[in-house]
């Protein structure tokens, strides 16, 4: 079974300041997605960034960015020049691609703070 | 982007009673949707995989009599939480499947069910 794991449950970075979140997964599968969501107070699930497995070039969007270790099943997100409203519950996931409507799988999330 | 409506947002509900959770695609339509519980300060569990005109897949552990789940056409799934008691309070929330040569996963903004 696929599992993810997020070993920080908690993280604070100053306004404008540089942060990273880790995630590691475990898979057998050799195609695969990888995502990262936030879910602020108002609990919608955003999606901020994904990963397809067979891209070596990690996945950027904007001021986030990836660090994708396919050898190491590692999958962490860097967020640049933090912003308040990156304040937020940010959770990593999973998804094996099997051409079809396939599950997500979540790991137990990283709060992160973002402090003046 | 694609949007997708859970309705209600929150509720209350004596014991014993029945609650009924709508989870709409307004501008696509999926023939998947995933059901998804979530308690305080938590991951989300998949609770169920629902399939346009089909019955539902449910995870391990998670009473198919108790969530009823019906999913009778492409833009609409519902969640029936039959009998309910106060164990079943939780956030529960939906996402719906796009596919337009890429798999995309929308979410609905999540239902607060507290009961009595």
């Amino acid at each position: 079974a696929q599992t993810v794991t997020q070993s920080q449950p908690e993280m604070s970075v100053q306004e404008a300041e540089t942060v990273t979140l880790s995630c590691t997964y475990d898979t057998s599968e050799s195609d695969y997605y990888l995502f990262w969501y936030k879910q602020p107070p108002s609990r919608q699930m955003i999606l901020v960034i994904r990963q397809e497995a067979y891209k070596q070039q990690n996945a950027t969007e904007n001021r986030f960015s990836v660090n994708f270790q396919k050898a190491a099943k590692s999958f962490s997100l860097k967020i640049s020049d933090s912003q308040l409203g990156d304040a937020a519950m940010y959770f990593c996931a999973y998804r094996v691609d099997t051409g079809t409507a396939s599950k997500l799988t979540f790991g137990t999330g990283t709060r992160l703070q973002v402090t003046l | 982007g694609a949007v997708v409506s859970q309705h209600p947002s929150w509720v209350i509900c004596k014991s014993g009673t029945s609650v009924k959770i709508e989870c709409r695609s307004l501008d696509f339509q999926a023939t998947t949707m995933f059901w998804y519980r979530q308690f305080p300060k938590q991951s989300l569990m998949l609770m169920a995989t629902s399939n346009e005109g089909s019955k539902a897949t449910y995870e391990q552990g998670v009473e198919k009599d108790k969530f009823l789940i019906n999913h009778a056409s492409l833009t609409l799934s519902t969640l029936t939480v039959t009998s309910a008691h106060p164990e079943d309070s939780s956030f529960y929330i939906c996402s719906a499947r796009e596919w337009r040569g890429i798999e995309k996963l929308f979410f609905g903004s999540g239902t607060q069910l507290s009961v009595l």
